[in-house]
């Protein structure tokens, strides 16, 4: 069925530090992917996403790249930031059917 | 403009109870959907509305769980006969559903259900 993996957290990284969060899926179709971030005592919101094989989805200095041969989309940042602390999760929306399936999530401390 | 909106933010309740779960959609939004949050089994699908058709209910976990959605905009999320299981939070997603574009869900602060 369908799933997807992330790595698991906590991540905790020095401010500045390059970050890079893995994610690979399974679907039947042809998915949208997505990261959605939540900050702390906030609800879930859209970070970047991508359509088709080899799109790159960027938004705040996040950027993934949908590889379809991979089935993969990791998260990567340049130099991350304290304020970049939040849970993020990978997810996708299969051809067909508009719910999202998740995965489950990883922290991400960023220590100054 | 106004983003999802649920209510209530927090509810507690003792097990055994019937509860319900507000959400306010985007305005203009034809689709909307349940999920919930919880530590053991993570974010997980429970309803989908789309329009006047008919729910895609394969996420309610059981029979105790319904959903409706009144005018194609506010929904209620009614759990009966409450467990503790059911502890969780209890996010509501809406988004534009249009042909050839991507849906993308925007998702409300979630009602944080507690079953004494």
């Amino acid at each position: 069925g369908n799933s997807v993996t992330q790595m698991e957290g906590p991540v905790t990284l020095s401010e500045e530090a390059f970050l890079t969060i893995n994610c690979t899926y399974t679907a039947t179709g042809y998915p949208s992917l997505f990261w959605y971030v939540q900050y702390p005592g906030e609800g879930l919101q859209l970070l970047l996403k991508a359509t088709k094989a080899d799109d790159k989805g960027s938004n705040k200095g996040f950027e993934a790249t949908y590889r379809k041969e991979t089935t993969s989309f990791h998260l990567e940042k340049g130099s991350v930031q304290v304020s970049d602390s939040a849970v993020y999760f990978c997810a996708f929306s299969d051809t067909g059917r508009r719910a999202l399936t998740f995965g489950s999530g990883t922290r991400l401390q960023v220590q100054p | 403009g106004a983003g999802v909106s649920q209510s209530p933010s927090n509810k507690v309740t003792e097990k055994g109870k019937d509860v319900e779960l507000r959400c306010d959609p985007i305005s203009g939004h034809t689709a909307l959907y349940w999920y919930r949050q919880s530590l053991g089994q993570g974010l997980e699908f429970l309803i989908y509305f789309q329009g006047n058709s008919a729910p895609d209910k394969s996420g309610l976990p059981s029979d105790r769980f319904s959903a409706e959605r009144t005018g194609g905009s506010v929904s209620t999320l009614t759990i009966q006969r409450t467990q503790q299981e059911d502890s969780a939070v209890y996010l509501c997603a809406s988004s534009t559903r249009s042909l050839g574009s991507t849906d993308t869900q925007y998702f409300g602060p979630g009602t944080r259900l507690t079953v004494l």
